[in-house]
Order: structure tokens, then sequence, then C-alpha cells
């Protein structure tokens, strides 16, 4: 069946640095593929999403790009922030509509 | 804005005892979904809705049961909660079909369950 499979947490790293989540998939067909975001405390929240192969989701500095080559949805940031601290996930839609989830990258980020 | 409500936030129940997990939407989503986050599991699907009278199971439906009698509402029952169900439980829609694969979900804050 389908999966998404992400690097294990914690990620730590200091302000300013390099951030990179790592995510692979397996699916059938041509999947969507979305990152999430969640706070401590709250739901999950849609960071960007990609839909269709070489697509790039963009958003407060983050990006993915859909490899279809290497079944990847890599996250990556230039200069993260403390505030950026939160708990990462990869999720891919299939054509029946669910979400299935990666199991989360915990990201802190120190001053 | 309210978006996706679930109610309550928080829950504590006896072995054996059931309950009813609220979740409302007000923007017309066809499409609405339960998840229960655990410790180094992610979400895992329990049930979700294509529309008003359509439910189906997702990866781990044992033990809860569903209904979806109108657009908005989509409760999650537990029959006989047990300890196996601590967990976290997020409720989530989108719009559906129409937007194929990629319409995004809108969480609720979730409800933190313990079972004793």
């Amino acid at each position: 069946g389908n999966s998404v499979t992400q690097m294990e947490g914690p990620v730590t790293l200091s302000e300013e640095a390099f951030l990179t989540i790592n995510c692979t998939y397996t699916a059938t067909g041509y999947p969507s593929l979305f990152w999430y975001v969640q706070y401590p405390g709250e739901g999950l929240q849609l960071l960007l999403k990609a839909t269709k192969a070489d697509d790039k989701g963009s958003n407060k500095g983050f990006e993915a790009t859909y490899r279809k080559e290497t079944t990847s949805f890599h996250l990556e940031k230039g200069s993260v922030q403390v505030s950026d601290s939160a708990v990462y996930f990869c999720a891919l839609r299939d054509s029946s509509y669910k979400l299935i989830f990666g199991s989360g990258t915990r990201l802190l980020v120190r001053p | 804005n309210a978006g996706v409500t679930q109610t309550p936030k928080f829950q504590v129940l006896k072995t054996g005892q059931s309950m009813t997990l609220q979740c409302a939407q007000d923007m017309n989503h066809e499409y609405m979904s339960w998840y229960r986050q655990d410790p180094g599991m992610g979400l895992r699907l329990i049930h979700y809705s294509v529309g008003a009278g359509i439910t189906d199971q997702g990866e781990v439906p044992n033990g809860y049961n569903v209904s979806r009698s109108t657009t908005e509402d989509f409760p999650l029952r537990l029959l006989s909660a047990a300890p196996s169900q601590t967990s976290v439980y997020f409720c989530a829609s989108s719009y559906g079909a129409e937007w194929g694969g990629n319409s995004p979900l809108h969480f609720g804050n979730g409800t933190r369950l313990t079972v004793t």
C-alpha cells in the first residue's frame, strides 16, 4: 500500500542554520504531496504542497520539490528561526482522497 | 472563521465507558476524517466520509463508529473504551472529489483522550 517515510528526529539546529528534512514515498499513480506543521498544543496546518512531478511548493521560506524519479519530497529552509520549532509531517494524498502521513520529525531551533 | 471545531478538548474515561467526540466544520467540505496521533506513529486514519450518508474505514477502525447525517458534522463514537484508545484525536476536512487529490486537509485542534 501507499506509505510515507520521514527521517527520524529530533533535529536540533542553531538559529540561521540550513534545514533539510527527508521524505520519501511509495505510491501507485500520481499522488499529491504535502508538508504539514504542528505547533505545540495545536492541530496540523498545511505548510506547502505539490501536485505533480517537478512542482515546487513553497511557503514562509520553506521549499520542497516533487521528485518522481527518486520518489522524494524533501523539506528545506535556508535559515531557520526559533519560531520554526515544531513537528513536521510529510503526507501524500492518493486517488481515494485519503491522506497518509509519515511519522513526523520534531525540529528544535536554539537561539 | 470557525473552520473545524472539535469538542471536548480533554476527556478522561474509565475502561468500558462509551462516549462521542464531536466534530463540526463550516466550510461546506464534502470530505471529513478522523485521525489518532500516537507518539512515534504519526497520524493514523480511523474513519472517513466523502459526503453525507457515506462513510468508510481507514487504517485503524476497530472500536470506533462514525456516521455522517449532515455535511457539517462527523462524530466519532467509542463503543467501549479501552486503555489502547488513549490518544490525541484529530478531525479534518477538505473539499471533495471535484478537487481530486489537491485539496489540503483543515484540522481541528484535537481532543486528548485518556482511558484508565
